[in-house]
């Protein structure tokens, strides 16, 4: 039973460049979210959907855009990554009205 | 204000002894809060929810919730040096859906 799986789990970029960070989930969640994690900030919500075919912004939505590809899927793209973009992301999945959140393993992202 | 604040501690208890983690929130609509423990390099795990006010009881682990003082603390008795690991706090803001706001997190350190 995987749960949620995240790839890739380290990144390196450089300024400018883009990338997609992947996570699927196996447990028939319908919410998906994206948090990114820094030092002194807490987990900080990026993206979230709420079903197949939603998406809404979060805290920090600004620089990243996601996809909701189908209901075991949802990607988090950065499309010119910049330095502030540097952090621990964070996948995770629940039932609206649940017992919280399954969070994927994350990615680490450098962006130099 | 933030809305859910800690004290990112370190806190430091000796094994054995019992170590009390606390939580503020700021909107007095919330009705679900979440402990996640969360060990270094690693995702958040959910350990405890309560939605009630008064105690819930989970083996070593104890919730706690006052809603009239917006306050929820999570006991560890009898804590073990495994436990070492910092503590983060969650609410589900009224009218957020199913969406979780954290806490930065209470380091929390099980000395022998």
């Amino acid at each position: 039973n995987a749960g949620v799986t995240q790839t890739p789990k380290f990144q390196v970029l450089k300024t400018g460049q883009s990338m997609t960070l992947q996570c699927a989930q196996d447990m028939n969640h319908n919410s998906m979210y994206w948090y990114r994690q820094d030092p002194g900030m807490g987990l900080r919500l990026i993206y979230y959907s709420a079903s197949e075919g939603t998406t809404d912004k979060g805290e920090v939505p600004n620089g990243y855009n996601v996809s909701r590809l189908n209901k075991r899927e949802f990607s988090l793209r950065l499309e010119s990554a910049a330095p502030s973009q540097t952090s621990v992301y964070f996948c995770a999945s629940s039932e609206p009205g649940s017992y919280g959140y399954t969070f994927g393993s994350g990615t680490r992202l450098t962006v130099v | 204000q933030k809305e859910v604040e800690q004290n990112s501690g370190p806190l430091s208890v000796p094994e054995g002894a019992i170590a009390s983690l606390n939580c503020t929130y700021s909107d007095r609509g919330s009705q679900s809060f979440f402990w996640y423990r969360q060990y270094s390099g690693k995702s958040p795990e959910l350990i405890m929810f309560i939605y009630s006010n008064g105690d819930k009881e989970d083996g070593r682990f104890t919730a706690q919730l006052n809603k009239a003082s917006q306050y929820v603390s999570l006991l560890i008795r009898d804590s073990q040096p495994s436990d070492s690991a910092t503590y983060l706090c969650a609410v589900n803001p009224p009218g957020t859906a199913s969406k979780l706001t954290f806490g930065t997190g209470t380091r929390l350190q099980v000395t022998l």
